[in-house]
């Protein structure tokens, strides 16, 4: 079956601009989770979702990143006023049940964010 | 605080087994060991998971230790496409985000 698709997979901003990152999870999907990837870097958690309901946005840098997933399904990460420091790849996982401990997160191939 | 300890780098030859270390002595009784790759230009993809006993899959082997301070890895003949980042994560009963340290980036070589 269809597996977790982002788009866009690639997006180039000017500094200052607001950007919006999409992540549509493996169909009946109840948690998804977003994470941000640097170069040679290990994905670092951002934020998570069971159903629409954010769960933990502990991970979040700062109040110009937010993310929604209004009908349990697709979830948007915004980032507003974009900085350079932002570039990086924001993946987004999804699992089938509530709990990553004892289930498995299927992660997407990622947007590649680039600040000019 | 990944709250686990690997190498950072192993290499391996083509078809012959390899053990990937992770040290996480400070492991509460209701941790699950989670092992993750990410192969070159792609996202994480599972591999693995325990909590005390052995475990295995058809993608690999995850040997626990009797004190669940360290586990390892075991990909019993590897391949050249079994090069990748491996993550060993360590993830508390009912935690639902992932947190990922450096990995053990593994070569392997024809």
């Amino acid at each position: 079956g269809a597996g977790v698709s982002q788009s866009p997979r690639y997006k180039v901003t000017k500094r200052g601009q607001d950007v919006a990152l999409r992540c549509d999870p493996i169909s009946g999907h109840v948690s998804l989770y977003w994470y941000r990837q640097a170069l040679g870097q290990g994905p670092e958690f951002l934020t998570y979702f069971n159903y629409e309901a954010q769960q933990d946005k502990s991970g979040l840098p700062n109040d110009r990143f937010s993310a929604e997933r209004p009908e349990g399904s697709i979830s948007t990460l915004t980032i507003q006023r974009t900085e350079q420091r932002d570039s990086a790849m924001y993946r987004c996982a999804s699992s089938l049940v509530v709990g990553t401990s004892t289930d498995t997160q299927y992660f997407g191939p990622g947007t590649r964010l680039t600040v000019l | 605080d990944a709250k686990t300890t690997q190498p950072n780098s192993m290499e391996s030859n083509e078809e012959e087994p390899v053990h990937l270390p992770c040290n996480h002595s400070t492991i509460s009784g209701t941790d699950y060991i989670h092992w993750y790759r990410q192969l070159p230009s792609q996202g994480p993809e599972y591999v693995i998971h325990g909590l005390t006993s052995n475990v295995n899959n058809r993608m690999a082997s995850l040997a626990i230790a009797e004190d669940r301070k360290s586990s390892t890895l075991i990909l019993h003949r590897a391949t050249l496409r079994d090069a990748a980042v491996y993550y060993c994560i360590r993830i508390s009963y009912n935690t639902d985000k992932l947190i990922f340290g450096t990995g053990t980036r593994l070569q392997v070589f024809p």
